[in-house]
């Protein structure tokens, strides 16, 4: 069983359009992430969910909507895609307190290219 | 703001080297962690390094944190090709914000 998992792993579509990418984690951990990684592989966390709750909102465009509607799943909704979100957007999970340790488990990735 | 710098950036090395990927924070964190990233694959847990002078090992390589200096090391011993890849550091900071380094993106020739 896969622990995190994403949806769609590939994603090519026209600048302008709407699209989202689907993540759920089996792990019975709390806190789930969204995080950008671009074509330098620089990796930077977008929104951070705790129990369904915002926590960490970075400065991104608010063309981009995270969603939580369990704390076993965080989906991405982008709005009017520009050329300039073409990037690998990871979802990541993780739990800290107690034997946790707070390390990220992430999914396969989602690779986004906008053309 | 946090700053998480790696050095190198590239590493091209031989097998059977030994070398050591450093890795450099700008303020006080508890947690540091080192993970793997294979091309085009996601990204995997190495160490979690939660305290000063915390070493942890597994196979050819070994992981150290100085929380004074606000460093911590990647060593690889007698490198093998397996063990080529973009390694990443990264450093808690604030509410479970995770903050990345850019990567050593590591090549281990025959």
């Amino acid at each position: 069983d896969t622990a995190v998992s994403q949806t769609p792993k590939y994603l090519v579509t026209q600048m302008g359009n709407d699209k989202s990418i689907k993540c759920e984690q089996n792990l019975g951990h709390d806190t789930m992430y969204w995080y950008k990684q671009d074509s330098k592989k620089f990796l930077k966390i977008m929104f951070s969910y705790n129990n369904k709750e915002l926590i960490i909102n970075e400065t991104v465009p608010n063309r981009f909507s995270p969603k939580s509607p369990d704390k076993a799943h965080l989906n991405l909704h982008i709005n009017s895609l520009e050329l300039g979100d073409s990037a690998v957007y990871f979802c990541a999970s993780s739990q800290v307190g107690g034997i946790y340790t707070g390390e990220l488990f992430f999914g396969e990735g989602s690779r986004l290219t906008v053309l | 703001e946090l700053k998480v710098e790696q050095n190198p950036l590239f590493l091209s090395m031989q097998e059977g080297k030994n070398y050591t990927i450093y890795c450099n924070y700008s303020t006080t964190s508890d947690r540091l962690y080192w993970y793997r990233q294979d091309p085009g694959k996601s990204l995997e847990s190495l160490f979690v390094l939660l305290s000063n002078g915390a070493v942890k090992q597994e196979g050819r390589l070994m992981a150290s944190l100085d929380t004074k200096a606000r460093l911590s090391t990647l060593h690889i011993t007698a490198a093998v090709h397996d063990l080529s890849a973009t390694y990443f550091c990264a450093v808690v900071w604030g509410a479970q914000k995770l903050v990345f380094g850019q990567g050593t993106r590591l090549t281990i020739n025959p």
